[in-house]
């Protein structure tokens, strides 16, 4: 049973780039969740998607987009990259219906912005 | 005042002995709550999940949740080396939806 995966495992971008980072849930779950880490800090909620569309949205500005394909796996673009992107990016999935059930994630993606 | 708040350590303990790990937060509606263990450079595993006042174990690991306080810990029984990670606190603040919002978490060693 294939648990979350996630692509590519490290990025190295410049400033003013674009980057998209890609999900796979684990099988039986239907909705992703996409976090951002930075360094010695707890992951941040940038957005989930459910049933194709985006179901919640943290405080990410718009340079921060996804989308989810109808097998669920679901993409991360980010537009004109800063230096402050740089972290680790995690991709989580969890079933939609049992809204009570935890997440799990995938391995992450390091972005590095140079 | 942050939505869930954790010491963040370092917290040393002796192989053997019990690590205390302590987490508030603010949202009262709060409905869920996590606790999930990361190793350096890796991503979060799940360790723990409670919905209810009260205790529950599993192996090791006990999760405690006090509603009323608005706090939540994991206590580590037989601490061992293999136990030494960052461990964050999760909770889900709204309530029916899936959104978490994590600590900075708690970075735990154990000393042989």
């Amino acid at each position: 049973d294939a648990g979350v995966t996630q692509s590519p495992t490290h990025l190295i971008k410049t400033r003013g780039q674009q980057v998209t980072l890609r999900c796979s849930p684990k099988s039986g779950h239907d909705t992703v969740s996409w976090y951002q880490q930075a360094l010695g800090q707890g992951p941040q909620f940038i957005f989930q998607y459910y049933e194709e569309e985006e179901r919640q949205r943290g405080n990410f500005p718009d340079r921060f987009s996804g989308h989810q394909f109808p097998n669920y796996s679901s993409e991360l673009n980010v537009n004109a990259l800063l230096l402050g992107d740089s972290a680790l990016y995690l991709c989580a999935s969890s079933p939609g219906r049992d809204r009570y059930q935890p997440q799990h994630f995938g391995d992450g993606t390091r972005l590095s912005i140079l | 005042q942050k939505e869930v708040e954790q010491n963040s350590g370092p917290l040393s303990v002796p192989e053997g002995a019990i690590a205390s790990l302590n987490c508030t937060y603010s949202d009262r509606v709060s409905q869920s709550f996590f606790w999930y263990r990361q190793y350096s450079g890796k991503s979060p595993e799940l360790i723990m999940s409670i919905y209810s006042n009260g205790d529950k174990e599993d192996g090791r690991f006990t999760a405690q949740l006090n509603k009323a306080s608005q706090y939540v810990s994991l206590l580590i029984r037989d601490s061992q080396p293999s136990d030494s990670a960052t461990y964050l606190c999760a909770v889900n603040p709204i309530q029916g939806a899936q959104k978490l919002v994590f600590g900075q978490g708690t970075r735990l060693t154990i000393n042989p």
